[in-house]
């Protein structure tokens, strides 16, 4: 029973390039949420998806950021001209449904040079 | 806003000697308080759900209890393989709301 799968693991990019992270969730879970954590700091909600639909952005940068959950395949969160600041871990989590445990995968640490 | 405050931040104990960490949260109506660890490098992993006051849930050495403003973690005769970061965080009950985590507990047990 394969848990939550982020990829890449580590994603190096310069600035003004494309990031873009991949996650897909566990088998039979159609809510997917995006969180970022800085050392010392906690879990910050960016968005949270279920198939086809955006139900929270709430916490996304409204420039340079999206996301997006289709009908098939990976949920993708991208960020646009990439900034030093935008450097660190993206977690990804999915659950059945609303109210139910967040199960995360292992996160991409973004370094942006 | 919701919000949780985790205390304290960080915990060094020696292996055997038990304690508790502490989770205050503020929320509109809670529709779960949940508990994860994480290891350096890793995702938090799932370790309880608490809906309401009174609850208690157990794992191992460890136990999670509830009331109407906070929630502990009690560690009983900690390894070393317990160190790792706390992670508390709520979901309100209105609606949708999305979930809220405090910065953790970091501990480390020492053998």
């Amino acid at each position: 029973n394969a848990g939550v799968m982020q990829n890449p693991r580590h994603l190096v990019r310069r600035r003004g390039q494309e990031a873009r992270l991949r996650c897909s969730p566990m088998k039979g879970h159609s809510h997917v949420y995006w969180y970022r954590q800085l050392p010392e700091e906690g879990l910050k909600f960016m968005v949270y998806l279920q198939k086809e639909n955006i139900i929270d952005e709430s916490g996304m940068p409204k420039e340079r950021f999206s996301a997006e959950f289709p009908k098939e395949g990976p949920s993708i969160l991208r960020i646009q001209q990439v900034v030093r600041g935008d450097s660190a871990a993206y977690f990804c989590a999915s659950s059945q449904e609303r109210g139910s445990p967040l199960h995360f995968g292992n996160g991409t640490r973004l370094t942006v040079t | 806003e919701d919000q949780v405050t985790q205390s304290p931040e960080a915990l060094r104990l020696q292996e055997g000697e038990s304690s508790s960490l502490n989770c205050s949260y503020t929320v509109s109506g809670l529709r779960g308080l949940f508990w994860y660890r994480q290891d350096p490098g890793k995702g938090p992993e799932f370790l309880f759900t608490l809906y309401s006051a009174g609850e208690e849930k157990e794992k191992e050495r460890l136990k999670a209890t509830l009331t109407k403003k906070e929630s502990f973690l009690h560690i009983t005769a900690p390894k070393p393989e317990d160190s790792a970061t706390y992670l508390c965080a709520v979901q309100g009950g209105r609606g949708y709301q999305k979930v809220t985590f405090g910065i953790g507990t970091k501990l480390q047990v020492i053998p």
